[in-house]
């Protein structure tokens, strides 16, 4: 069966601090993978979304960056926080061939 | 674009019904998703339409007009672990299948 993980799964970092969350999926080969994040009380905006190795389309303009580096593994990253970073970060991936998404557990991200 | 609204917030008291709506402007439709979101957790589907008419599962059941832009999640016997967010979203004809939610409604069962 397919398992999705990400951590860390709480982060506080101080405002202009880097970022790296990360995001793997086992039991699957070549997946679409997703980074959602999700403000309080607020729906699901897609950040990055990836159909394969090395392919990185983003959704919306910000100073977050996201990489594929392994076909199951999916980094969102930032050189400098912001305060509005903060939020629910989620990853997702979807097989090839159906649009249904699975989501990992998500990291709590909080920029002071 | 993309545009997708339903309400809020809803209550309603255990062992009733409810019923929360969707309406959606979207190009590119594929099909229509339903998420549950308990507080602190991440989502878990819940439902997919793609053709008009009412996909029933369980004490789920979820509705499609494609003409009209509209669904809505139905929940029958409501208990008190049905008290969560329950988010609408639209997934895109893409290579990606890109989701697209709405803002979620959060509803309360009262006992």
């Amino acid at each position: 069966s397919q398992t999705i993980h990400q951590w860390p799964a709480t982060l506080v970092q101080p405002v202009g601090s880097p970022l790296s969350l990360e995001c793997t999926v086992e039991g699957t080969s070549n997946p679409n993978l997703y980074w959602y994040r999700q403000a309080a009380g607020r729906g699901l905006q897609l950040l990055f979304y990836s159909v394969g190795i090395g392919q990185i389309s983003s959704e919306v303009p910000q100073n977050l960056s996201a990489s594929r580096p392994q076909d199951r593994q999916f980094i969102l990253s930032s050189k400098k926080l912001l305060l509005s970073d903060s939020g629910f970060y989620l990853c997702a991936w979807s097989s090839g061939s159906a649009d249904e998404q699975f989501f990992g557990p998500g990291t709590r991200l909080t920029v002071l | 674009g993309q545009n997708i609204d339903q309400p809020t917030e809803m209550t309603a008291t255990e062992g009733a019904i409810v019923q929360i709506n969707c309406t959606y402007q979207t190009s590119g439709f594929n099909g229509l998703f339903w998420y549950q979101q308990h507080a602190g957790e991440a989502p878990t589907f819940l439902s997919y339409n793609v053709l008009d008419g009412l996909e029933e599962k369980g004490r789920f059941s979820s509705f499609l007009s494609r003409s009209k832009g509209y669904s809505y999640l139905l929940l029958k016997e409501l208990q008190m672990k049905d008290s969560a967010s329950y988010l609408c979203a639209v997934s895109r004809r893409s290579s990606a299948r890109q989701l697209t939610f709405g803002s979620g409604t959060q509803l309360t069962v009262l006992p």
